[in-house]
């Protein structure tokens, strides 16, 4: 049971390049969210997915794709990188049997990208 | 919208109790829940509070004023491993989605 796996966990990418972040997770959960991190911001939502086939926009969403095929899977796609974009990105999960406990989310262990 | 405000970072000694509070702005609350971050690490959850009053896990405890729209979370006999960041997350109106705070840098010294 390996949780949320994340791939790459490091990148640097040169502006108006493109690339797609992984997130897997083997636990069945329904629900999956992508997150930035920036210093002093916490965690801010990009996109969600309640279950395959459906996504939406969170919070800052520009500049970003996500799609969801399959339970497990979850990509997040960067159309046109950009300076702004540096930032660790998390991909969590969670389902609705967590309801009593806040949906406490399991995260993955990040991914670290550079656009220069 | 919604908004929560912690402070951006509170200092300690090993084995004293420190607390970190949140206050928060939302409508339909659902409930509050803390989550932990080690420099480098994935936020990790800590606890959750849909009803008034204290939940206690261990060295950890946290808190709910439905009323007051504050909570905080306490920490018991710090450890120099307490060291981290602490996020306190609202739901609201039904979303499974939580909106995070900006994180509480804790440092503890020996």
């Amino acid at each position: 049971n390996a949780g949320v796996t994340q791939t790459p966990k490091f990148q640097v990418l040169k502006t108006g390049q493109s690339m797609t972040l992984q997130c897997a997770q083997d636990m069945n959960h329904e629900y999956m969210s992508w997150y930035r991190q920036d210093p002093g911001m916490g965690l801010r939502l990009i996109h969600y997915s309640v279950g395959a086939g459906i996504t939406d926009q969170g919070e800052v969403p520009n500049g970003y794709n996500v799609s969801r095929s399959t339970t497990e899977d979850f990509p997040l796609r960067l159309l046109s990188a950009a300076p702004s974009q540096t930032s660790v990105y998390f991909c969590a999960s969670t389902n609705r049997d967590r309801k009593s406990r806040g949906y406490g989310y399991t995260f993955g262990s990040g991914t670290r990208l550079t656009v220069v | 919208g919604q908004s929560l405000e912690q402070p951006s970072e509170v200092t300690a000694v090993e084995g004293a109790i420190v607390q970190i509070n949140c206050t928060y702005q939302t409508s339909g609350f659902y409930g509050l829940s803390w989550y932990q971050q080690h420099d480098g690490g994935a936020p990790t959850f800590l606890s959750y509070n849909a009803l008034d009053g204290l939940e206690e896990t261990g060295r950890f405890s946290s808190f709910l004023s439905r009323s007051d729209s504050y909570g905080y979370l306490l920490l018991q006999e710090l450890q120099m491993k307490d060291s981290a960041s602490y996020f306190c997350a609202v739901a609201s109106g039904g979303s499974y989605i939580p909106t995070f705070g900006r994180g509480t840098s804790l440092i503890v010294h020996p």
